[in-house]
């Protein structure tokens, strides 16, 4: 039961272009969207999150947008940079249960690789 | 600390083997969470502690993982008899409060052999 997916194992994007990581999911009660970076050998680096009454959230380089009634969310990085090159996953969090306290169910990465 | 420490970075264990891994959270981090990546994967969710009440470990596979933060800062994620399945990076995340976008350690990877 894959409740967070990302259909895209991998993306390759020229530098200075724009980069798209999408993200779906199912669990109508997730209420607010993460994006983590992660290189090799380090853990997961928080990039920019989205809350469900937003629809687009703005942090420099990145931009997150949420599509609640398709369920889906996407990161648009632009312009992509060779040091963007990473595991990109994108994580959600539900407030139903009395699970409040922020537990995270992850997609399953995207790889991304930005050519010079 | 300046991040999450994990300990040790690495682990190769024997099929039936206990391991504890080791989390240093942040200085005041109230909130402590353990998540398992398994290759290919994205993590999965195994435990909470808020300080030192475990108020959540539906995640943890079987009843041989086990977690433990006794003094509300250091965690310990115990595994015993290990298995084959049980290979997979260990994470370690805190904040210091219910916030969203926690601090992971860089893991543990445990292999079974």
């Amino acid at each position: 039961d894959q409740q967070v997916k990302q259909n895209s194992p991998s993306l390759s994007v020229q530098e200075g272009r724009i980069s798209i990581l999408n993200c779906d999911y199912t669990n109508s009660m997730f209420d607010y969207f993460l994006w983590y970076k992660k290189y090799p050998a380090e853990g997961p680096t928080f990039l920019i999150s989205i809350s469900s009454i937003k629809d687009k959230n703005e942090d420099g380089r990145f931009t997150v947008f949420l599509n609640k009634s398709a369920k889906h969310l996407s990161l648009h990085i632009v312009p992509s940079q060779p040091g963007d090159s990473a595991v990109y996953f994108c994580a959600a969090r539900t407030n139903a249960g009395g699970t409040s306290y922020g537990k995270l169910t992850f997609g399953q990465g995207t790889i991304l690789t930005v050519h010079p | 600390g300046a991040g999450v420490s994990q300990s040790p970075r690495y682990k190769v264990a024997k099929r039936g083997q206990d391991v504890a891994l080791r989390c240093d959270p942040i200085s005041g981090h109230v909130s402590l969470f353990w998540y398992q990546q398994a290759l290919g994967q994205g993590p999965e969710f195994l435990t909470y502690f808020q300080n030192e009440a475990q108020l959540d470990k539906s995640g943890l596979p079987s009843d041989r993982f086990f977690a433990e933060r006794p003094e509300g800062s250091v965690s310990t994620l115990k595994i015993q008899r290990t298995q084959q399945e049980d290979s997979a990076v260990y994470l370690c995340a805190s904040s210091p409060r219910l916030s969203y976008g926690y601090t992971f350690g860089s893991g543990t990877r445990l292999t079974v052999v």
